[in-house]
């Protein structure tokens, strides 16, 4: 256990719908990125927040994603109309922005299935 | 993109022998990261080398940087069945904006007891 949670762990949803997941990092950690995994490939970088300020987002988070972390603390990152190519592992990951701490730490992820 | 290309892409061992992974990148980086990731979970933290290093080790794990080759290795020595997972190298995107890691394909490790 990182101390990253996620929630939920996995989630089935149809084509169209609108899903949302949460991520609690580790407490003090200021920076929280959100990552997508897709089967056989490396996680990919989506966006990232320094406390509530979303300050930087991928070319893969289209307009259909959008993210949030309102008080600096847990973050939400919602999907809507999902499509089929949305099935993948969302990753999120915490980190400290104190000198020599620029390990990223993951949470366990949620699975999506687009049907 | 991906940045870092592991190679092997999978990797067979019998428990007690070395596991070697490669890992190339493409651009200057600040430091390199390796992390683990077993069946359908998340990821863990093992390792982090700076760019002004050329060895670290912990436990069974070695990891060397050669930054005019723009490679790492990861040498797990003894290898258990527990060390069974996928192993990602993470690299900052030292030229881009904020520190997102960018990661390779991974190499997929089996080891048989």
């Amino acid at each position: 256990d990182t101390g990253v949670s996620q929630d939920p762990r996995h989630k089935i949803t149809k084509r169209g719908q609108n899903v949302t997941f949460r991520c609690d990092p580790i407490s003090e950690h200021n920076r929280l990125y959100w990552y997508r995994q897709t089967l056989g490939q490396g996680p990919e970088f989506l966006t990232y927040f320094q406390n509530e300020a979303q300050l930087e987002k991928s070319r893969l988070l289209s307009d259909r994603f959008s993210a949030e972390r309102p008080k600096g603390s847990f973050s939400t990152l919602e999907i809507q109309r999902t499509e089929q190519g949305d099935s993948a592992m969302y990753l999120c990951a915490s980190e400290s922005t104190r000198a020599y701490q620029e390990t990223q730490y993951f949470g366990p992820g949620t699975r999506l299935l687009v049907l | 993109s991906q940045q870092g290309e592991e190679d092997p892409q999978a990797l067979s061992i019998q428990e007690g022998e070395n596991a070697t992974m490669n890992c190339s990148y493409k651009t200057s980086i600040n430091n390199l990261q390796w992390y683990r990731q077993n069946s359908g979970r998340g990821l863990v933290h093992l390792i982090l080398i700076r760019s002004n290093e050329r060895e670290k080790h912990s436990g069974r794990l070695r990891v060397t940087l050669d930054t005019s080759k723009k490679s790492s290795s990861l040498l797990i020595t003894a290898s258990r069945a527990a060390d069974t997972a996928s192993y990602f190298c993470a690299t900052d995107a030292y030229h881009q904006a904020g520190t997102a890691l960018i990661f390779g394909k991974g190499t997929t490790l089996s080891v048989s007891s």
